[in-house]
């Protein structure tokens, strides 16, 4: 069945510091995929997306690319702020007709200061 | 409204209570997911909604679950005789349509089974 792996964290990273959180996915058929952001006491948001092999997501200088044929989409930034502490969740959409989504277990960004 | 909103945003249950969550998804969204997350780890499918048709419910953990949208709107999700494993958060989710487009998630109910 489908399924997503990312790594585990917790990541501690200095302000500054240059982010990659790796994510890989199995799946049947062309999937969409998505990172969204989960901030302390708030709800899932949608921080990118790709739809399609090669495409490229970008949002809050964070970006991420669909790679097919490694079956990846690696969230990466090239500085990090305080401000991005969070859970960040790789999800895949089930394209067996629900479109249901299937997600990572989370990985927890510390950003100090 | 302007978002997913769901409520209440906290319940606790004695083991054994029933519980009734409900989901008030965007309005005119016509997919509504319910997942449910455990602790520290990912959200989990646990039914969908296509309109008030439950056109997949494959991820209810049992015959404890049940969940309704009735008029195609408005979701409520039900737990019979709660159990201390039900302790989770449990998000719910629109779409505009059943395409791969961005889900849309509510804040969630933490439920604490005591």
């Amino acid at each position: 069945g489908n399924s997503v792996t990312q790594m585990e964290g917790p990541v501690t990273l200095s302000e500054e510091a240059f982010l990659t959180i790796n994510c890989t996915y199995t799946a049947t058929g062309y999937p969409s995929l998505f990172w969204y952001v989960q901030y302390p006491g708030e709800g899932l948001q949608l921080l990118l997306k790709a739809t399609k092999a090669d495409d490229k997501g970008s949002n809050k200088g964070f970006e991420a690319t669909y790679r097919k044929e490694t079956t990846s989409f690696h969230l990466e930034k090239g500085s990090v702020q305080v401000s991005d502490s969070a859970v960040y969740f790789c999800a895949l959409s089930d394209t067996s007709g629900t479109y249901k989504y299937i997600f990572g277990t989370g990985t927890r960004l510390k950003v100090l200061a | 409204g302007a978002g997913v909103s769901q409520s209440p945003r906290y319940k606790v249950a004695k083991r054994g209570q029933d519980v009734a969550l409900r989901c008030d998804p965007i309005s005119g969204h016509v997919s509504l997911f319910w997942y449910q997350q455990a602790l520290g780890q990912g959200p989990e499918f646990l039914t969908y909604f296509q309109n008030e048709a439950q056109l997949d419910k494959s991820g209810l953990p049992s015959d404890r679950f049940f969940a309704e949208r009735p008029e195609g709107s408005v979701s409520t999700l039900k737990i019979q005789r709660t159990q201390q494993e039900d302790s989770a958060v449990y998000l719910c989710a629109s779409t505009p349509r059943g395409q791969s487009t961005e889900a849309f998630f509510g804040q969630g109910t933490r439920l604490t089974v005591v």
